[in-house]
């Protein structure tokens, strides 16, 4: 069974770019988080989401930031008009059933996301 | 809010020595995961803890989690050098959230 996938495992993008990031969810996990790790940081929750909803993305920034996890395909992280500020890894993790508060989240290897 | 604080944030140890992670958190929880992460890697999930006085063991590590000290302990037995990584805590929130809440992480490093 993959684990979660997650591409590209590195990104540069030069200030004001868009960025993708994509997240694969394990085979018959439905639910995916999004978050985000600042060097020597822990990680802080973006956003997660179940099959075309937003459940919670209380840890998102109001503006340039979006996630979409849509029916098929991959979850995808987007970030616009990139500033040197959003350069971190950003992981992804899936679950797979959620709603009951004591699921392991199984994380993918990250994308570390480097603005020039 | 929840906030997840850890202690020590590094941890330097010699091989075949004892020491103890500590996690505290500020509000009431009903699950506590363990993460291990080495220098640019993913988390690997060790243990979850999902209600008081749990304790579980895999090899050298054992964690416990007591609800009413809003506490958790990693302790490490006998180290040896592939214990070396970065271990989080992380929290669930009560109440049906199911984001995790991390600390910031305790670097061991387990010299030979």
């Amino acid at each position: 069974n993959a684990g979660v996938m997650q591409n590209p495992r590195h990104l540069v993008r030069r200030r004001g770019q868009e960025a993708r990031l994509r997240c694969s969810p394990m085979k018959g996990h439905s639910h995916v988080y999004w978050y985000r790790q600042l060097p020597e940081e822990g990680l802080k929750f973006m956003v997660y989401l179940q099959k075309e909803n937003i459940i919670d993305e209380s840890g998102m920034p109001k503006e340039r930031f979006s996630a979409e996890f849509p029916k098929e395909g991959p979850s995808i992280l987007r970030i616009q008009q990139v500033v040197r500020g959003d350069s971190a890894a950003y992981f992804c993790a899936s679950s797979p059933l959620g709603g009951l508060g004591a699921d392991t989240q199984y994380f993918g290897p990250g994308t570390r996301l480097t603005v020039l | 809010e929840l906030k997840v604080e850890q202690n020590p944030l590094f941890l330097s140890m010699q091989e075949g020595k004892n020491y103890t992670i500590y996690c505290n958190y500020s509000t009431t929880s009903d699950r506590l995961y363990w993460y291990r992460q080495d220098p640019g890697k993913s988390l690997e999930s060790l243990f979850v803890l999902l209600s008081n006085g749990a304790v579980k063991q895999e090899g050298r590590l054992m964690a416990s989690l007591d609800t009413k000290a809003r506490l958790s302990t990693l302790h490490i037995t006998a180290a040896v050098h592939d214990l070396s990584a970065t271990y989080f805590c992380a929290v669930g929130p009560q109440g049906g959230s199911e984001k995790l809440v991390f600390g910031k992480g305790t670097k061991l490093t387990v010299n030979p």
